[in-house]
């Protein structure tokens, strides 16, 4: 079965950095396009970042942009997520999505990360 | 940035049919897709391409998409069909992905 398994969520200082790391099983994982979804708690789903199949094209919401960086690693079938300078507003559970001509056909289960003194 | 507005709650009784909206500036030339969240479960695509199911979706739910207005069905409401549903878009200009604020789908 298709999988996707988010891990490295924790609590966070403001201010501080974490990294996220996105385990994928069962597919050709250098074919999909890889995005970070987030869902901060009681709220809707936000879009957070993509990255194309060979790195080529990487893409950021503008809430992120020059804080995250996304990254991944073909042969270990991994997506990672590097988040520094976190905010409070940062707080949300954090999905792994594959994408399928820009529709996310896979989601993890989701990680969550929480800014907080 | 391109704005997608749903209404935040949609009510109808079993057997009925739920029509959910979503609202943005000439949607209708772009391709939508619908998402289903169920309570502490992750997403779900039910439509993706304005009006295609992915295998193992019911033929009950469908999507069209036209002028400003892209709509999700779901036909013979069933109690299982509670959740929130969000729409989603990409916006190619800015080569932004854009979801829409969530609809709650509630089972009378």
């Amino acid at each position: 079965e298709v999988q996707l398994v988010e891990s490295g969520g924790g609590l966070v200082k403001p201010g501080g950095s974490l990294t996220l790391s996105c385990a994928a099983s069962k597919f050709r994982f250098s074919a999909y396009n890889m995005n970070w979804v987030r869902q901060a708690p009681g709220s809707g789903l936000e879009w957070v970042s993509s990255i194309s199949g060979i790195s080529n094209y990487i893409y950021y919401a503008d809430s992120v942009k020059g804080r995250f960086t996304v990254s991944r690693d073909n042969a270990r079938n991994s997506l990672l997520l590097q988040m520094n300078t976190l905010r409070a507003d940062d707080t949300a559970v954090y999905y792994c999505v594959r994408s399928n001509n820009w529709y996310f056909d896979v989601w993890g289960r989701g990680t969550l990360v929480s800014v907080s003194s | 940035s391109y704005v997608l507005t749903q209404p935040p709650s949609v009510s109808v009784a079993p057997g009925q049919t739920a029509r959910i909206t979503c609202v943005g500036d000439d949607i209708g030339y772009k391709r939508v897709h619908w998402y289903q969240q169920k309570p502490g479960q992750s997403p779900v695509l039910v439509i993706y391409d304005n009006s295609d199911r992915p295998s193992g979706i019911p033929e009950r739910f469908s999507g069209s998409n036209s002028g400003d207005t892209a709509t999700l069905t779901v036909s013979r409401v069933e109690a299982g069909d509670e959740a929130d549903y969000y729409c989603q878009v990409l916006h190619s200009r800015s080569d932004d992905v854009v979801f829409g604020g969530g609809t709650k789908l509630t089972v009378l």
